[in-house]
């Protein structure tokens, strides 16, 4: 079946980076899209940024341009989601999640478990 | 950037109640509309796409409804499993948003 599973929870001080891996299995990678989806504690949903696995190609929601980098980790064959430049707003939990078959429908359809990033001095 | 308006906010309702939920897009999104079921700690569960198309596994009593820039979730019959976090999602453009989440409650 369809799994998504990412890594663990970090603690981070504001101005590091967290990198936050994504491996899915039970289906062909190069097929779907994945996005990243974040949620602060006790807020709704905010989409960050999508990857095509097969091309490497990205796109990101404006107000993370220049902090968040999604790339394609083919020595585990993982997506992984790099904030950088972190600040206490941004603790969160941070989920993958894979679009629909056949194309970039701008859906989630399978979901990580989720990763919670703190950032805290 | 479409600014997807949820309401209520939050609702008490009971067991067997017939539920419906309603979302607005700031701008025509045609039926690129999807909802999505949270409970408390877990990762959201995709319910329905396209407006109306019911994804596999979930039940009949989620349906959906609307076009253009007004759409509704509605739970036709309430179950105990069912009292989660409801979110919409304008799939249309980017940047992709949410709305801000109805909370169903136990009255």
């Amino acid at each position: 079946q369809v799994q998504l599973v990412q890594s663990g929870a970090e603690v981070k001080q504001p101005g590091a980076s967290v990198r936050v891996s994504c491996r899915p299995s039970g289906y062909n990678l190069n097929n779907y899209y994945i996005h990243w989806v974040r949620q602060a504690p006790g807020q709704g949903l905010e989409w960050m940024g999508w990857i095509n696995p097969y091309s490497g190609a990205t796109k990101y929601a404006e107000q993370f341009q220049g902090r968040v980098t999604v790339a394609w980790d083919l020595s585990i064959s993982a997506a992984y989601m790099e904030l950088s430049r972190l600040r206490t707003d941004d603790t969160a939990i941070y989920f993958c999640a894979r679009d629909l078959v056949g194309g970039l429908h701008y859906s989630f359809q399978f979901w990580g478990q989720g990763s919670l990033v703190t950032v805290s001095s | 950037d479409i600014q997807m308006t949820q309401s209520p906010s939050s609702l008490s309702a009971s067991v067997g109640d017939r539920v419906t939920i309603t979302c607005r897009a700031s701008q025509n999104i045609r039926t690129y509309v999807n909802w999505y079921q949270q409970k408390s700690g877990e990762a959201p569960k995709f319910l329905i796409y396209g407006v109306s198309g019911l994804q596999s596994g979930v039940p009949s009593r989620f349906s959906g409804s609307g076009s253009g820039t007004d759409f509704t979730l509605t739970i036709s019959a309430l179950q105990p499993e069912d009292f989660r976090t409801y979110y919409c999602q304008q799939s249309f453009t980017s940047p992709l948003t949410f709305g801000g989440g109805t909370r169903v409650e136990i009255k």
